[in-house]
């Protein structure tokens, strides 16, 4: 098993672009998958294998990965997007893990 | 559109065996995909508990695995959690999640029940 570190926190004005990152020393070998869960509601798939967007999902959500981080970035914020976000990995035998989750405030 | 939905007691006694089920709609668990298990505690960030394949084999978080099984039942088109020797610390909101097509992620998801674990 290994983690997968998030910030806790990140404010953006609307129409700015966020940044939220993911951490983990497997990730230069696994892919990372991005979702957005807003209060009350389950979480959506809004990124698959660091950078692909399932049906439904705004082009303005983007994935990129350097070594051991993967950053989901988020173009023209808007207030909807306000939402905690989590990334997810598994490891080479399915056993997956979730970080700790990042809370995207909206100013 | 694959429908998921969970079932099961709302609140459980600790030191009991929380069970849950989960319907699945509009696709057949034995045609292939695999299922998961996710909780989040209150106030509290997403928790893997485990996936079961189409085949019935299991994978489980390591934190749970001598308590965790899950389950399928093609037939009835569900599959099922059983969590044993529950704690105050198991209090949460379950999921239940299909998974996404040649990926380790889940795509679906059921609306979630919580599950109060208290005497």
């Amino acid at each position: 098993s290994y983690d997968l570190t998030q910030p806790p926190s990140v404010s953006v004005s609307p129409g700015q672009t966020a940044k939220i990152t993911c951490s983990g020393d497997a990730l230069s070998k696994q892919f990372v998958y991005w979702y957005r869960q807003k209060p009350g509601q389950a979480p959506v798939l809004i990124l698959y294998k660091d950078k692909e967007r399932p049906s439904g999902i705004p082009e303005r959500f983007s994935g990129s990965s350097s070594g051991t981080t993967v950053t989901l970035t988020i173009s023209g914020v808007q207030a909807e997007d306000e939402a905690d976000y989590y990334c997810q990995s598994a490891d080479s035998g399915a056993i997956c893990v979730f970080g700790g989750g990042t809370k995207l405030t909206v100013l | 559109q694959v429908q998921l939905q969970e079932s099961g007691p709302g609140l459980v006694k600790p030191s009991e065996t929380l069970s849950l089920t989960c319907s699945v709609s509009r696709y057949a668990l034995s045609s292939g995909y695999y299922w998961g298990w996710i909780r989040q505690a209150p106030g509290k960030g997403l928790d893997w508990i485990g996936t079961i394949f189409y085949d019935g084999s299991t994978y489980y978080s390591p934190a749970l695995k001598s308590r965790v099984a899950i389950s399928l039942d093609t037939p009835k088109n569900q599959f099922s959690l059983n969590l044993g020797s529950v704690t105050a610390a198991d209090t949460a909101v379950y999921y239940c999640a299909k998974g996404l097509k040649a990926a380790d992620a889940f795509d679906v998801w059921g609306q979630g029940t919580m599950v109060t674990v208290s005497s």
